[in-house]
């Protein structure tokens, strides 16, 4: 079965930091992964999503992720954290059943930035 | 940008009463899917909808719940008979036709279970 680990509950930066949120997944086949953001009282909002093709996937809000095959990860970037990026990040794996796709969740990454 | 939009936003139910979640999906999408987060825990799979059936349901999902679309927009969750471990936030999500389309998700309901 599939399954998704994010080793860190909280991460902590400075504004204008830099930012790397882990991700690591298990899956038998070829992973469709995402990562999606919410903020307090809100749903879930898609930042970014890998099927096929280039490793570095873009992203909205500035972020962007690497797909690495040989270590399970699937990693999320950002070169410059803004105060407004304070949230719960989620990274999941797709599994496609023929009637939809099924995500699989990581437990979550809380971030808090200090300004 | 159309959304998935959820109501109540939050609902207030005595055990063993009955609850009906209510979701409007995204109008041209075909697939329909319920997640639950119980506070402090991960978001987790419920059912998945499609062509006016069940397509998969996981181990949560068991006779308590129902799912149905009645008519050509809204999409409902309903659990018949609350218990305390119901009490969570419950998100709607919607996809366009395609094997891996993203999903799109509600704001969630928080249903809280007295």
């Amino acid at each position: 079965a599939q399954s998704v680990t994010q080793p860190d509950i909280h991460i902590t930066v400075s504004e204008g930091a830099s930012l790397e949120l882990r991700c690591n997944y298990s899956y038998g086949a070829t992973p469709y992964l995402f990562w999606y953001v919410q903020s307090p009282g809100q749903g879930l909002q898609l930042l970014l999503k890998y099927f096929s093709g280039d490793t570095l996937v873009q992203g909205i809000k500035g972020f962007e992720a690497e797909f690495k095959r040989s270590q399970s990860s699937f990693n999320l970037r950002k070169p410059s954290v803004h105060w407004s990026d304070a949230a719960e990040y989620f990274c999941a794996v797709g599994t496609f059943t023929g009637g939809g796709n099924k995500l699989t969740f990581g437990t979550g990454t809380q971030l808090k930035v200090e300004l | 940008e159309p959304e998935v939009t959820q109501t109540p936003s939050h609902q207030v139910t005595q055990m063993g009463q009955e609850v009906i979640l209510r979701c409007v999906p995204i109008s041209n999408h075909l697939y329909f899917y319920w997640y639950r987060q119980i506070l402090g825990q991960k978001v987790e799979f419920l059912v998945s909808f499609y062509n006016n059936e069940i397509s998969e349901k996981s181990e949560i999902f068991d006779d308590q719940f129902s799912v149905e679309r009645p008519d050509g927009s809204n999409f409902t969750l309903k659990i018949r008979s609350t218990k305390l471990e119901d009490s969570a936030m419950y998100f709607c999500a919607s996809s366009p036709g395609g094997t891996f389309q993203p999903q799109h998700f509600g704001d969630g309901t928080r249903l809280s279970i007295l």
